[in-house]
């Protein structure tokens, strides 16, 4: 298995841009969750599905992000439009049944 | 997060000597993980803990859970230059979906 998939590695936009994310799980995980990490506030939870439904998204900064699993084998997470601060490293990780999450390598995202 | 805190934030030592991190909680844990991160990269499980007084061991690194199943240490024996990196420990406050909190963090340094 190829591990968790993430694209693109590294984007670089410029503010009011849209910005997306994609990930593709492993596969047979049912369990998928974005995560943000930046020096100021380390690595935070953003949103988290199971069955390819959200079931919390309390960490999503604000209206301006969005995530979707259409389906088992694909994610995506929208900014829209983008600012400056949104600059971090974005990590898509799955679980496996018996709770360990795996990690992909994540974007890094640059808004200017 | 104020709810999981790591010691210490850094640490440098001579390659074959012994060094603990800790993790600690400010409430009751239904399971603790362990990551480690080189920098520009994703998150590698080490190990998970979830009952009171576990003790995990992998190669040189071993991992506890203490009774009260609030504080959790990572112990690497004879320490070598490929241990670097970040290690973050994360909590599952949650007790069913695995949502993680980490903590901000241990940069381990290793000097031939």
């Amino acid at each position: 298995d190829a591990g968790v998939i993430q694209s693109p590695r590294h984007e670089v936009t410029e503010m009011g841009q849209e910005v997306t994310l994609r990930c593709k799980p492993i596969s047979g995980h049912n369990s998928l969750f974005w995560y943000r990490q930046t020096m100021m506030r380390g690595l935070e939870l953003l949103i988290y599905f199971n069955n390819n439904v959200p079931i919390d998204d309390s960490g999503m900064p604000e209206d301006r992000f969005s995530a979707k699993m259409p389906n088992a084998s694909f994610s995506t997470l929208k900014i829209q439009p983008s600012e400056p601060r949104d600059s971090a490293v974005y990590f898509c990780a799955t679980q496996a049944a018996r709770g360990e999450q795996f990690f992909g390598p994540g974007t890094r995202l640059t808004v200017l | 997060s104020q709810e999981l805190e790591q010691s210490p934030q850094s640490l440098i030592v001579q390659e074959g000597k012994n060094l603990t991190i800790n993790c600690t909680s400010s409430k009751t844990l239904y399971g603790l993980y362990w990551y480690k991160q080189k920098y520009g990269e994703g998150l590698i499980f080490l190990m998970m803990l979830q009952k009171g007084g576990e003790e995990k061991s992998h190669e040189k690194i071993t991992a506890k859970l203490d009774e009260k199943k609030q504080q959790s240490s990572l112990h690497i024996t004879a320490s070598q230059p490929s241990h670097a990196g970040i290690y973050l420990c994360g909590a599952d406050f949650s007790g069913g979906y695995n949502k993680l909190i980490f903590g901000a963090g241990t940069r381990l340094a290793v000097h031939p």
